[in-house]
């Protein structure tokens, strides 16, 4: 048991839809990022949040966007929806840059 | 650029046996994470490093700063070691770089 819970655990969208992934932090902590993890590979760093504000971005498309709200939750947006965008998605809490991350369970994104 | 490439990509071994997983990371990268992913996704935390050794129960962990080496050992695996892990480290933005990750299977 982390304390990071995303919803929902998996989604199946159209291509050229939008989707908004869900990622509630452990209290505290002031960062959160998003990764992309493709079926067979590694996560693939896509932003970061500190503090309500983007503090960094991965080679991704501004299709992909971010919040971060006071409460210590946060959103991810990903809009006109392609199928390369079928992966699970994975937030990370920290309390601060270079301390240990608490990931979500991740959401499983399918576009069809 | 920051890297991190980790070796083996597979490893199977029997129940009992004592399992190293490499890690060699670029000029850049700040501190080392070992992280631990079961099917279905979930990822855990197993040691952060920035110097020296750790160890949690069975698993050890170790950083050669110099080398820009890490790796991460098992001793006496069980089946429920089974699992992918990972080594990632800290980027510049503040992020985690990860490497491919390691699939180990222990058989009973």
């Amino acid at each position: 048991e982390t304390g990071v819970t995303q919803s929902p655990t998996h989604l199946i969208k159209t291509r050229g839809q939008q989707v908004t992934l869900r990622c509630s932090s452990q209290s505290g902590h002031n960062t959160v990022s998003w990764y992309q993890q493709a079926l067979g590979q590694g996560p693939q760093f896509i932003f970061q949040y500190y503090r309500e504000e983007e503090n960094g971005r991965g080679n991704f498309p501004p299709r992909f966007s971010g919040l971060q709200f006071p409460n210590y939750s946060s959103e991810l947006n990903v809009n006109a929806l392609e199928l390369d965008d079928s992966a699970l998605y994975l937030c990370a809490s920290t309390w601060d840059r270079d301390t240990e991350a608490f990931f979500g369970q991740g959401t499983r994104l399918t576009v069809v | 650029k920051n890297e991190v490439e980790q070796s083996p990509q597979n490893l199977t071994a029997q129940e009992g046996e004592f399992i190293t997983i490499n890690c060699s990371y670029s000029v850049g990268i700040s501190a080392l994470h070992w992280l631990q992913q079961h099917p279905g996704g979930g990822i855990v935390s197993l040691f952060m490093l920035s110097s020296g050794k750790k160890k949690h129960g069975r698993l050890i962990a170790t950083i050669n700063i110099q080398e820009k080496h890490s790796s991460l050992h098992i001793t006496a695996s069980h089946p429920r070691d089974s699992a992918v892990y990972i080594c990632a480290g800290g980027g510049s933005q503040g992020n985690l770089i990860f490497g491919k990750g390691t699939k180990l299977s222990v058989k009973p």
